[in-house]
């Protein structure tokens, strides 16, 4: 298994401003993924956040506006950036790999924007 | 978008009752698994079925999975309160070379003691 962190664990910020959202694991993962989930709605995949190198975007997100790093096998950060309302939901991070027999999800970052 | 559908979107049962939740996807799939969120937090993984799977059980819960109809069902027998929280179904499709994962829309599940 694997225990995730995450931090904040909630934030309120203004319309313009930008958070960064980090996430650890207490082992080292292959894969770490960052998910969006919108009030009352499912998880949507962000990116892959890959080690060593630049993260993998989905369709509908984009690096100048969610940059994600991922320095080592550990720990990666999200960077919601120049925020509007339209922004304001709960960040998961998740792990995978090999050595685990499923994903693992932290326990999200709830943001909102005023 | 390949976001899979779940149904139903909102079940209240009293405690003791079944609960049962659907769900269908899109693309064939390497395997579907199904989470359990409380209250806007974490994601709890329940179960993972795979493609060559047609039924699985742990505890009080069973899933079924049929590949010809592209969908699963996940049943709770004799619910309790605690089982109160949202239900994600979830992909890992075929095409896709790594793990990341696909979601249904979710079912919120009430269970009134």
């Amino acid at each position: 298994s694997a225990v995730i962190s995450q931090k904040p664990s909630r934030d309120i910020c203004q319309r313009g401003t930008s958070l960064t959202i980090q996430c650890q694991v207490d082992s080292q993962v292959t894969m770490m993924f960052w998910y969006r989930q919108q009030p009352g709605q499912s998880l949507t995949l962000i990116a892959t956040a890959n080690q060593g190198s630049e993260a993998t975007y989905e369709s509908g997100f984009v690096i100048d506006k969610f940059p994600i790093s991922r320095p080592n096998l550990t720990f990666s950060t999200l960077t919601v950036s120049n925020m509007s309302p339209e922004d304001s939901s709960i960040y998961l991070c998740s792990v995978a790999g090999a050595a685990l027999k499923t994903q693992y999800f932290g326990p999200g970052t709830r943001l909102l924007v005023l | 978008s390949q976001q899979g559908e779940e149904d139903p979107q909102a079940l209240s049962i009293q405690e003791g009752e079944n609960a049962t939740m659907n769900c269908s996807y899109k693309t064939s799939i390497n395997n579907l698994q199904w989470y359990r969120q409380n209250s806007g937090r974490g994601l709890v993984h329940l179960i993972l079925i795979r493609s060559n799977e047609r039924e699985k059980h742990s505890g009080r819960l069973r899933v079924t999975l049929d590949t010809s109809k592209k969908s699963s069902s996940l049943l709770i027998t004799a619910s309790r309160a605690a089982d109160t929280a949202s239900y994600f179904c979830a992909t890992v499709p075929i095409s896709y070379n790594t793990d990341k994962l696909i979601f249904g829309t979710g079912t919120r599940l009430q269970v009134f003691p």
